[in-house]
């Protein structure tokens, strides 16, 4: 069946270091990808998405790529900030069907001043 | 704002006692999801309403149950809560079911059985 992997937590950074948080997926066909921020006390937010290979989604200065050959959908961002600070999942919705979104357990990031 | 609000944020209730959660909506979306999130896991879907089409998953236990009464509101009935049901509970919504729509989530009910 489909599934997300994603590194393991929590991930701790100084304002403006470089971010990746990766993520690998199992799925066939050809899934559209996501990744969703959770700040503390809210619920989950779409952050960015891409729905072919080599498409590229950003937002707020986040970014990731759809790796076909690599299977992966790693998020970037060149300089985080402490309001950064949140749990970050990747997930992915089979072309197949309904919308059903399988997520990946979560990455937490913490992003010190 | 248009949002997707769930009601009450925190609920605690017995062994065995039905609980409901509430979610509502203002954004007029025909999907409604209903998410189980326990602790350290990834959100895992329990089912979901397509205008008043209900759609649940295989591998949902029997002792959840749903209810749409119009486009706004949806219902999680957990009729016996058993300490394993104890997680976050989260609800979303989407315009239309195709897979590369955006769901847009609720802040959560974190349910406590005792």
């Amino acid at each position: 069946g489909n599934s997300v992997t994603q590194m393991e937590g929590p991930v701790t950074l100084s304002e403006e270091a470089f971010l990746t948080i990766n993520c690998t997926y199992t799925a066939t066909g050809y899934p559209s990808l996501f990744w969703y921020v959770q700040y503390p006390g809210e619920g989950l937010q779409l952050l960015l998405k891409a729905t072919k290979a080599d498409d590229k989604g950003s937002n707020k200065g986040f970014e990731a790529t759809y790796r076909k050959e690599t299977t992966s959908f790693h998020l970037e961002k060149g300089s985080v900030q402490v309001s950064d600070s949140a749990v970050y999942f990747c997930a992915l919705s089979s072309n197949t069907g309904f919308q059903k979104l399988v997520f990946g357990t979560g990455t937490r990031l913490l992003v010190s001043p | 704002d248009a949002m997707v609000i769930q009601n009450p944020r925190y609920q605690v209730t017995q062994f065995g006692k039905p609980v409901t959660l509430s979610c509502s909506q203002t954004l007029n979306h025909n999907v409604m999801y209903w998410y189980q999130q326990k602790s350290s896991q990834a959100p895992k879907l329990l089912f979901h309403y397509y205008d008043k089409d209900f759609n649940n998953e295989a591998d949902t236990p029997d002792n959840f149950q749903s209810r749409r009464p119009n486009t706004s509101f949806c219902f999680l009935d957990i009729r016996s809560p058993g300490l394993g049901d104890a997680a976050m509970y989260l609800c979303a919504t989407s315009g239309h079911r195709g897979f590369q729509e955006t769901q847009y989530f609720g802040p959560g009910t974190r349910l406590l059985v005792l």
